[in-house]
């Protein structure tokens, strides 16, 4: 277990609603990044917080938000949802430092998401 | 386009032997991480390895990082039954503002009993 949490575990939604994902970080980690995986492929970075601002993001339309929270969770908004929306969406958190120099990502469970 | 390419796609082996996959990327790093995937579930850390070392065991876990030919390699050794997982290596790239991960598209390992 690496005391990441996410919620909800599944979830349906029909094309064009909104969506929101919650990512619960572990003790002491002060960055979240999330990352969508299609069905049978790597996952793919969307974006990552860093002590409650955007510090990077993905090839991902602007229609994928997020918010970090001073807890450190964060939450992972999905507006005007399509069908290739339908994937595993995984959120890891790590302690960043300044020097931007990486360090390891722990993974929550993720949330599976369809799009009907 | 995908920072790291993992080769094979597909492995199946027998229980008790080892098994290898290989990694290769385009772009300098600032490390390079292996991570395990059971059935579409949540992954989990394995190894990270730095752009300056070139080799790191972690119990029947070895991973080897070459970044003249930008290429990483796990060795699973003994492997078991409970090894069956899709294996994905990572790499943090030199270039990003945050410790961003590219991932590859993994290697799926079956181990047979």
């Amino acid at each position: 277990e690496t005391g990441v949490t996410q919620s909800p575990t599944h979830l349906i939604k029909t094309r064009g609603q909104q969506v929101t994902l919650r990512c619960s970080s572990q003790s002491g980690h002060n960055t979240v990044s999330w990352y969508q995986q299609a069905l049978g492929q790597g996952p793919q970075f969307i974006f990552q917080y860093y002590r409650e601002e955007e510090n990077g993001r993905g090839n991902f339309p602007p229609r994928f938000s997020g918010l970090q929270f001073p807890n450190y969770s964060s939450e992972l908004n999905v507006n005007a949802l399509e069908l290739d929306d339908s994937a595993l969406y995984l959120c890891a958190s790590s302690f960043g430092q300044e020097t931007g120099y990486g360090e390891t990502q722990y993974f929550g469970p993720g949330t599976r998401l369809l799009v009907l | 386009s995908q920072q790291g390419e993992e080769d094979p796609q597909a492995l199946s082996i027998q229980e008790g032997e080892n098994a290898t996959m290989n990694c290769s990327y385009k772009t300098s790093i600032n490390n390079l991480q292996w991570y395990r995937q059971n059935s579409g579930r949540g992954l989990v850390h394995l190894i990270l390895i730095r752009s300056n070392e070139r080799e790191k065991h972690s119990g029947r876990l070895r991973v080897t990082l070459d970044t003249s030919k930008k290429s990483s390699s796990l060795l699973i050794t003994a492997s078991r039954a409970a090894d069956t997982a899709s294996y994905f290596c990572a790499t943090d790239v030199v270039d990003n503002a945050g410790n961003m991960l590219t991932f590859g598209g993994g290697t799926r390992l079956m181990v047979k009993p």
